[in-house]
């Protein structure tokens, strides 16, 4: 079946360093969608990404799609203790019903 | 008021036992989503239904059953619990165009 691979797990990183998660996948996917899950709360939707190659920002973070659509990257620059979480991709092949990414836990040191 | 609702939030029982989990929306949305979130594994899909009248597996939903009862209402049944169902459950919604998917606020299980 469809597997979904995120690296890395867990990430340490000092307030200010950047910090990126990468998913990747064994089939072409239709899109790819983001999502960020505070500690001890629930998944919060971040962003859909639907063309290949393609990259959207929200502020310090920057979202990438594959060209062959493939793969995905979050990347946060200068994080923030307020960036604290799992960030997981939830990818679809099509089929309207997401696979979810074994989550990358961000924790920021202050 | 939340949005989308989950009752209990917080359940123990034991083997054995037939349980319930539900899950109420007030957005309107057309699609429903239940997953199952466990240490390491991220949320896994177990059941998902398009509408009242379409209910579909998902890739985990051995031990498991569903009912939409109204479009706003989607229930989780685990018939029998066994311990490895102890886990964090989520109820999902989604709406045309169908890209944000809505989480509720979890139920914690524990099956002894």
């Amino acid at each position: 079946g469809q597997q979904v691979m995120q690296i890395p797990q867990y990430q340490h990183v000092q307030e200010g360093e950047d910090f990126t998660t990468y998913c990747n996948s064994s089939t072409t996917l239709s899109n790819i969608q983001w999502y960020k899950q505070r500690p001890g709360g629930h998944p919060v939707f971040l962003i859909q990404l639907v063309k290949s190659g393609e990259v959207k920002k929200q502020k310090r973070l920057t979202f990438q799609f594959g060209e062959a659509k493939k793969n995905s990257s979050l990347h946060i620059t200068a994080t923030q203790t307020t960036d604290v979480g799992t960030y997981f991709c939830a990818e679809t092949s099509g089929t309207y019903k997401y696979i979810f990414g074994t989550g990358t836990r961000l924790k920021v040191l202050a | 008021d939340a949005d989308v609702t989950q009752t209990p939030r917080n359940r123990i029982t034991k083997t054995g036992k037939r349980i319930m989990l539900e899950c109420s929306q007030t957005k309107g949305h057309d699609r429903m989503y239940w997953y199952r979130q466990d240490p390491g594994l991220g949320l896994r899909l177990i059941y998902y239904s398009f509408d009242v009248k379409d209910i579909n597996k998902g890739e985990i939903s051995d031990g498991y059953s569903v009912s939409r009862q109204a479009q706003a209402k989607f229930s989780l049944s685990l018939e029998s619990a066994i311990p490895n169902q102890t886990a964090l459950y989520f109820c999902a919604t989604q709406a045309r165009p169908y890209n944000e998917q809505f989480f509720g606020p979890g139920t914690r299980l524990t099956v002894l």
